[in-house]
C-alpha cells in the first residue's frame, strides 16, 4: 500500500465550478497534511496546511481533513483556468517523522 | 532573501560521467532535503541535513549518490557514475525546525538528462 494516495486524474472541471481534490493516507500517526500545487515544469508550491480534523479556508481554496478516515481533500472554489496544475497531497510525522512525503499528485484541468 | 537556489537548472550528461548539483537554502533555514522527482510522479525523499548533519538517506539513494552540507549551509548533490534512470528532476527544499508547521519551501530543481 502507498503511503499516500491520490487520483490521478486528469480532472477537468468547467471555468467558475468547485474541483474537488482528494487523498487518502496510510500512516495513522501523520500530522501534518500539506497541498501543493506544480505547474509544468515547475516546482512545487505550498498552497495549503492543516494540522487538526476540520476544515481550514484561504481565499478560494478549502482543505479538509479527517484523521479518523486517514482522509484529506482540496476543493477550489471559483476555479480559474490559471488553477490548471498538478496538485500534490503531502503528509508528514508518524513514521515519516521530519520529512514530508508526498502523493502522485492530480492533474486538473479548469477550461475556459 | 531570495528564497531556495539551485545550480544549475539543466544539466545534460552521458552516461557514465559524473553531474554535481548545488543548493542554497533560505540563510534561517536549519534543514534541507533533496528529492527527486520523475514524470507523472510527487517527489521521493533522498536524503535531509539539520545543519551540517546528515540525519537520514533514503534507500533509493545508492552508492552512486553523496551528499554533503559543508558548515551547515549550502549542500551538494553528486551522481557518479550516472544511468539514464537517474534522469529526473532534482528538487532542493528548506526549512526551520521544528518546521512542519511550515512546510516546505522548493528551489527550482535541478533537471538532469542522461543520454
Amino acid at each position: 500500500q502507498k503511503e499516500v494516495e491520490q487520483n490521478s486524474g486528469p480532472l477537468s472541471v468547467p471555468e467558475g465550478a468547485i474541483a474537488s481534490l482528494n487523498c487518502t493516507y496510510s500512516d495513522r500517526g501523520s500530522q501534518s497534511f500539506f497541498w501543493y500545487r506544480q505547474y509544468s515544469g515547475k516546482s512545487p508550491e505550498l498552497i495549503m496546511s492543516i494540522y487538526s480534523n476540520g476544515d481550514k479556508e484561504d481565499g478560494r481554496f478549502t482543505a479538509q481533513l479527517n484523521k479518523a478516515s486517514q482522509y484529506v481533500s482540496l476543493l477550489i472554489r471559483d476555479s480559474q483556468p490559471s488553477d490548471s496544475a498538478t496538485y500534490l497531497c503531502a503528509v508528514a510525522g508518524g513514521t515519516s517523522y521530519d520529512k514530508v512525503i508526498f502523493g502522485p499528485g492530480t492533474s486538473l484541468s479548469v477550461i475556459p | 532573501d531570495t528564497g531556495v537556489s539551485q545550480d544549475p537548472r539543466h544539466k545534460i550528461t552521458k552516461r557514465g560521467q559524473n553531474v554535481t548539483f548545488r543548493c542554497d537554502p533560505i540563510s534561517e533555514h536549519n534543514r534541507l532535503y533533496w528529492y527527486r522527482q520523475t514524470l507523472g510522479q510527487g517527489p521521493e525523499f533522498l536524503t535531509y541535513f539539520q545543519n551540517e548533519a546528515q540525519l537520514e538517506k533514503s534507500r533509493l539513494l545508492s552508492d552512486r549518490f553523496s551528499a554533503e552540507r559543508p558548515k551547515g549551509s549550502f549542500s551538494t548533490l553528486e551522481i557518479q557514475r550516472t544511468e539514464q534512470g537517474d534522469s529526473a528532476m532534482y528538487l532542493c527544499a528548506s526549512s526551520f525546525s521544528p518546521g512542519l508547521n511550515y512546510g516546505y519551501t522548493f528551489g527550482s530543481g535541478t533537471r538532469l538528462t542522461v543520454v
